[in-house]
């Protein structure tokens, strides 16, 4: 089956610091990841879809310079947070569509999620 | 804009007793629909999703949805909960480009 996986999947760091999370398709290519911000006890917001080879979409109010997504390759996927703030900590989840399609029927896998807290 | 709504942030059964999780949902277009489950500190996993064809869809671990159009719902149930049902339960709506909009989330805990 399809696999995802995130790296690290916990990582403390300094306010004021870069932190990059890795997203990997495993077994299949993804054209197409998502990356989505979870709070505790809250529900996935979805931050930027990361597109293979061009620029990620963001969606409204998800600042693109502190929240940096590069997707040079059809496996892999990375989110930056520049300049991190006690505010960026959350836990980041990543998933991906395999193929190209991108109906509303295409089922996402999801990685197990990267958990950031920023001192 | 499609949306979903989870109703009961919270839900607590006993084990044995049925589960009965409800999602209701706003689409403009025949919707696509899924349940996802989250453990704690672990990424979703696929439930069950409809997307065209029979209303009512098997899913693994026992459970269900039943697509009910003039109710606009999506209600996840299990005839028989197991402790190994405890986890945050997520209903989605799929919009165009294959991104996942989400409910808010239910939180599920099975009573020995």
């Amino acid at each position: 089956g399809a696999v995802v996986s995130q790296h690290p999947s916990r990582v403390i760091c300094k306010s004021g610091t870069s932190v990059k999370i890795e997203c990997r398709s495993l077994d299949f290519q993804a054209t197409t990841m998502f990356w989505y911000r979870q709070f505790p006890k809250q529900s996935l917001m979805l931050m930027a879809t990361s597109n293979e080879g061009s620029k990620a979409t963001y969606e409204q109010g998800v600042e693109k310079d502190k929240f940096l997504i590069n997707h040079a390759s059809l496996t892999l996927s990375t989110l930056t947070v520049t300049s991190a703030h006690p505010e960026d900590s959350s836990f980041y989840i990543c998933s991906a569509i395999r193929g190209q399609g991108l109906s509303g029927a295409n089922v996402l896998t999801f990685g197990a999620g990267s958990r950031l807290t920023v001192l | 804009a499609q949306s979903v709504t989870q109703l009961g942030s919270h839900v607590s059964v006993s084990e044995g007793a049925l589960v009965l999780l409800r999602c209701n949902y706003s689409s403009s277009v025949p919707p696509y629909l899924f349940w996802y489950v989250q453990y704690p500190n672990q990424g979703l996993q696929l439930l069950l999703k409809y997307t065209t064809g029979a209303t009512l869809v098997k899913g693994i671990n026992g459970f269900e949805a039943e697509f009910k159009k003039s109710e606009t719902s999506f209600h996840l149930t299990k005839p028989s909960a197991h402790m190994s049902d405890a986890a945050e339960y997520f209903c989605a709506v799929s919009e165009a480009g294959g991104k996942l909009i989400f409910g808010q989330g239910t939180e599920l805990s099975v009573k020995p």
